[in-house]
């Protein structure tokens, strides 16, 4: 089965960038998206399709996908990006979520 | 503005099938791919399971012996259900819209997620 890997945490200063990997067997010839998820709340789509944003995300998530590995990366870190990440993918139909990195801004 | 509501008991037995129904409001359940997924406690997420509005359904692997995804378009509604519950299935079940093509699939709105705890 297809798996995505992530670092289990990832550590930043406010105001510098962060950046979040999820690895996988040739991810970069599949479309990721990535969630953030806030303690208590349902996640959220930072971004979809590698590197698009949805309407109402801040300019400074971006994301790049290419060879195995995906990255989101925020610019400019704030306190309130603190939060878990997830990546996602799909795998011959089958939804495959990476295990999650906890962003602690710092 | 869409918007999904999970419903369903809090408290399954061992050995027994959880069931849970999302609802749809402010749109339609027509078009989209809708799908269920679940954290357990402290832990990742875990995709369980979709349906596309015309029936079709796909499961994950490690539970497709024991999950049942349907979907009812006059009641903009669709359904979970999985048999032979264990303590492992306790988690926070959330309902999602999806968008999917050639290669892609996302989430871009969940529901709220309703926790399930599996005890006797």
């Amino acid at each position: 089965s297809y798996e995505l890997t992530q670092p289990p945490s990832v550590s930043v200063s406010p105001g510098q960038t962060a950046s979040i990997t999820c690895s996988g067997d040739k991810l970069g010839d599949k479309y990721a998206c990535w969630y953030q998820q806030k303690p208590g709340q349902s996640p959220v789509l930072v971004i979809y399709q590698d590197n698009k944003r949805p309407s109402g995300i801040p300019e400074r998530f971006s994301g790049s996908n290419s060879g195995n590995t995906a990255t989101l990366t925020i610019s400019g870190t704030q306190a309130m990006d603190e939060a878990d990440y997830y990546c996602q993918a799909w795998d011959s139909s089958i939804v495959v979520f990476g295990g999650g990195t906890k962003l602690t801004v710092l | 503005q869409v918007q999904l509501q999970e419903s369903g008991p809090g408290l399954v037995k061992p050995s027994e099938t959880l069931s849970l129904t999302c609802t749809v409001s402010g749109g339609s359940i027509s078009s989209y791919y809708w799908s269920w997924i679940r954290q357990p406690p402290g832990k990742g997420l875990e995709w369980i399971g979709y349906i596309f509005y015309s029936g079709s359904t796909n499961y994950n692997p490690s539970l497709k012996s024991r999950v049942t995804i349907s979907v009812d378009t006059s009641k903009n509604q669709f359904s979970l259900k999985l048999s032979s519950v264990t303590a492992a299935d306790t988690a926070v079940y959330y309902c999602a819209r999806a968008w999917a093509g050639t290669g892609y699939y996302y989430i871009d709105v969940w529901g709220n997620g309703t926790t399930v705890t599996v005890s006797s």
